[in-house]
């Protein structure tokens, strides 16, 4: 059975980095018609697409996001990460990295980890 | 492509139908998903191409519209089914979402 697990600090500081990692296990992440991505909610609020890597390294980036985040993936460690730069109190949120069946829906997500930015 | 649900809340009676809508501000064919998502759980899918069920999902749960208008119908609602619904689009980049529908009990 596929499993996703998010790692990753729960409070980070305005004007800081957010790194999270999503371990893959029960699946390999280099599965063909798959892309890997993050999504999160942000408290009260709709759930926001962030972005989404294939295992090939092909990416897609939220246009209102594109400047601050980058997504990688280790195939050798069947994982994949997500950076968020200059964070404020709006990018607060549930985190969740998901498997995205043709970078089109998403089949399968973690639990989710909560990240709080504030000082 | 902004996707608008209603209603925001949904009272329903264990064993009755529920009725869900999610409109598009413009066409997204059929590449529609549905989530249902319990307190502290990830939201699990339902529904794709507005009308194909996930794996495990109960023949309760069905998807219908296509462009602009789409239906989640719960044909008999459950004590498990009480939870919050939402669409998402996947026609147009960025993948966008709705608002959610929170199903409770009556």
């Amino acid at each position: 059975q596929l499993q996703l697990q998010e790692s990753g600090p729960g409070l980070v500081k305005p004007s800081e980095t957010l790194s999270l990692s999503c371990n893959v296990s029960g699946g390999s992440i280099s599965t063909n018609g798959y892309y890997w991505g993050w999504i999160r909610q942000p408290p009260g609020k709709r759930l926001d697409w962030i972005g989404s890597i294939h295992y090939s390294g092909s990416t897609y980036y939220s246009p209102s996001l594109k400047s601050r985040v980058t997504i990688s993936v280790d195939t050798s460690k069947n994982h994949f990460s997500l950076k968020l730069k200059s964070l404020t109190a709006a990018d607060t949120a549930v985190y969740y990295c998901a498997r995205l069946f043709g970078a089109d829906y998403a089949d399968f997500m973690g639990q989710g980890t909560l990240v709080t930015v504030s000082s | 492509i902004v996707m608008t649900q209603s209603p925001a809340t949904l009272s329903v009676s264990p064993g009755e139908r529920a009725t869900l809508s999610c409109r598009a501000s413009q066409s997204v064919r059929s590449n529609l998903a549905w989530y249902q998502q319990k307190p502290g759980q990830a939201p699990r899918l339902l529904i794709y191409g507005a009308s194909a069920r996930a794996t495990g999902i109960p023949a309760r749960f069905s998807g219908s519209g296509s462009g602009t208008e789409f239906t989640l119908t719960i044909s008999s609602l459950q004590s498990e089914d009480f939870a919050v619904y939402h669409c998402q689009q996947y026609n147009n980049w960025p993948r966008t979402f709705g608002q959610g529908t929170k199903v409770e009990i009556k």
